[in-house]
């Protein structure tokens, strides 16, 4: 069964520091897109960065970039010159194929990210 | 802002009652997806829906139902509540054309439902 796992529920960061968010994931299919969101205290969902599973490099958007390591099946999540309103709760999905022409996205658990002044 | 709307934004019903969620996608999406967000759970897959067909199932209870309209809007029907019912709902809009997956989803803001 499909599966995503984060396991660093919460991580400190200091000002203006790189950090790097844990993901790991677990599918039988070759076709899949990995993404990363991010939940600010406010509650909305903000979409962040997106992978594919057949992409040949990693994906960047900003100051956020995805190491993606497939053979590893590790998506992890780069944030570089960490700003204080990256504070928030950051969700790793994996998105597959799920029948007649749709898509299943599965969540991990989420890592919460404080950043230090 | 996501383009995607919600109402409610906050209910507060009691258990066994049944409520209606209602989502509207961004301008041009075809797909709708719906998921709960609970303490317990966390963020869970219940159903997408592209053009007004059902696509795809996750995790939705029997007692959840879901439907897209003509005009694109979504409804999830939430009936016999329950206090475990309790989370926030969110529905995400995307263009959606089959066989895509990086197709982004834009979220809308979440209804918050209260079980009493």
């Amino acid at each position: 069964a499909q599966k995503i796992t984060q396991t660093q529920p919460g991580m400190f960061v200091q000002e203006k520091e790189a950090v790097t968010l844990d993901c790991t994931y677990d599918t039988s299919d070759p076709s899949y897109g990995l993404f990363w969101y991010k939940q600010p205290s406010s509650g909305e969902m903000i979409f962040l960065i997106y992978q594919g599973s057949y992409d040949q490099q990693n994906a960047t958007e900003g100051r956020y970039s995805l190491n993606f390591q497939k053979a590893r099946k590790s998506a992890n999540l780069v944030i570089s010159a960490s700003q204080l309103g990256d504070s928030a709760m950051y969700f790793c999905a994996m998105r597959e194929a799920g029948g007649t022409g749709g898509f299943k996205t599965i969540f991990g658990a989420g890592t919460r990210l404080f950043v230090k002044a | 802002d996501s383009g995607v709307t919600q109402t409610p934004k906050h209910l507060i019903t009691a258990t066994g009652q049944r409520v209606t969620l209602r989502c509207s996608p961004r301008s041009g999406d075809l797909s709708v997806y719906w998921y709960q967000q609970s303490l317990d759970q966390g963020l869970q897959f219940l159903i997408q829906y592209y053009n007004g067909e059902e696509r795809a199932k996750g995790n939705i209870l029997e007692r959840f139902s879901a439907q897209q309209f003509p005009d694109l809007h979504s409804e999830l029907n939430l009936s016999s509540l329950e206090l475990g019912d309790s989370a926030l709902y969110f529905c995400a809009s995307s263009v959606g054309t089959s066989g895509s997956l990086d197709n982004e989803q834009f979220f809308g803001p979440g209804t918050r439902l209260t079980v009493l």
